[in-house]
Parts: structure tokens; sequence; C-alpha cells
């Protein structure tokens, strides 16, 4: 069974300009989650989706940052115009159902250096 | 407030030394569920194991064991006899219910772990 996939791996960009990085979960799983992580800290949430409804975007950036999930299946996450605080790993994460006692399946990240 | 805390933020030991990873949580629910997953150099997070708060029972999985107690609000993890594979940060998880009935997951700021031959 394939897992998460994530595009790209790694992505260098300057300030100010766009990027976008996209996410294919599992087969099946109704449940996909943006994480950014910074170096050294463990994941934080951005957005949470259930099908193409986002139900939990409380941490994302909005004026900025923006995603979406069209047919409930992949799913791109948006920077525009990054800053060089955006730097960090973004990972995408898919889930058969919300939170617990649903464990979450990560792709590999992608990796975004902003100069 | 932080919900999950890994207080060790880095630990070096010896192969087949035995190594504790130490994870306190923070909540009001009486419903919730803990995990701890790995993640090596490669950088992709990988299940290990989940438990309800229902659930007080030790859990070995061959070399790894996991301790809950939620009267110290604890769920600390036990390699036996690490090995150098091991190498990697160990990241703590809470997930708790709010808005909306959706549960949201809340991660500890990892603790790495070398294991040295």
């Amino acid at each position: 069974e394939a897992g998460v996939v994530q595009s790209p791996r790694y992505k260098i960009i300057e300030k100010k300009q766009p990027v976008a990085f996209w996410c294919n979960p599992i087969s099946g799983h109704n449940t996909l989650y943006w994480y950014r992580q910074n170096l050294g800290q463990g994941p934080e949430l951005l957005i949470r989706y259930e099908n193409e409804e986002a139900v939990d975007d409380s941490q994302l950036p909005k004026d900025r940052f923006s995603a979406e999930r069209l047919k409930g299946v992949d799913s791109t996450l948006k920077i525009q115009p990054a800053e060089l605080g955006d730097s960090a790993v973004y990972l995408c994460a898919s889930s058969l159902g919300a939170g617990g006692p649903y464990e979450q399946f990560f792709g590999p990240g992608t990796r975004l250096t902003v100069l | 407030a932080q919900k999950v805390t890994q207080a060790q933020t880095e630990i070096s030991v010896v192969e087949k030394e035995d190594v504790t990873l130490d994870c306190v949580y923070e909540t009001r629910d009486t419903t919730y569920y803990l995990f701890w997953y790995k993640q090596p150099p490669s950088g992709e997070l990988v299940f290990l194991i989940r438990r309800n708060s229902f659930d007080e029972q030790n859990e070995i999985s061959g070399r790894y064991s996991w301790n809950f107690q939620k009267s110290t609000s604890s769920f600390n993890f036990t390699i036996t006899a690490s090995q150098v594979v091991d190498s990697a940060v160990y990241f703590c998880a809470l997930s708790q219910r709010e808005e909306y009935n959706f549960n949201k997951f809340y991660f500890g700021s990892g603790t790495k772990l070398n294991v040295k031959p």
C-alpha cells in the first residue's frame, strides 16, 4: 500500500516569492493534516480537512497561507509571499478518521528554505 | 499552554543500554489518546503506539515498552537493549476532543536519542 506522498522534498526560494506544496494521502483516508515542523520542535498543526472541508484552520496564518483539497483527495498548501520565518519542514499526514483513536500516517515532508 | 512536555531534549546511550523517554501531558478531558512517534534521520514520522485514557495497562512490544500512569499524567517509553537503529527523535502526542467534536493533536517537542556503538 502506498504511503502519503509529498512533493517537492526540498524547496529553496527567496523571500517574497510564492511556493506550493502538494500532498496525496493514503487511499481511503478522509482526514488530511498539514503540519509545520520547525527545527528541534514537534509538528504544529496548520490545517485539518475532513474530505474537502477545512474543519480546523485556526493555526493557519491566513494572510499568507492558503490550502485546498479539491475532490477530497490530494491537497495543496500555498504560501504567498514567503517570509524568512517560514523556513521549516511542512508535513502532510492522513488518517481514516479525525483525531484519536486514529493514528496519523505521515509523508516525508517538504523542507522549505527561504533566503 | 503546553499540552505535552518532553523534558529530555537529547539523550545519549551506548548500545545495549536501556533508556527511558519521559512524557508528561496535560488535559482536562476524561477521554483522550496518547501516542508515540519515531522520526528517524530520513524525516518521516512513524507511528509506534496509541493508548486511550481508559486503558492504563502497560504494553510491551519486543524491546519497546510503555508505562501509562494517569495519576502522574505520564506516558513513558522504554527501549530495552538499545541499538544504533533506535537513534531518532521520538515524539509523544496527545489527542483530545475540542471544538466540533473533533480531536486535536498536540505533539511534544521531542527527545533526540543517540545510540552509540
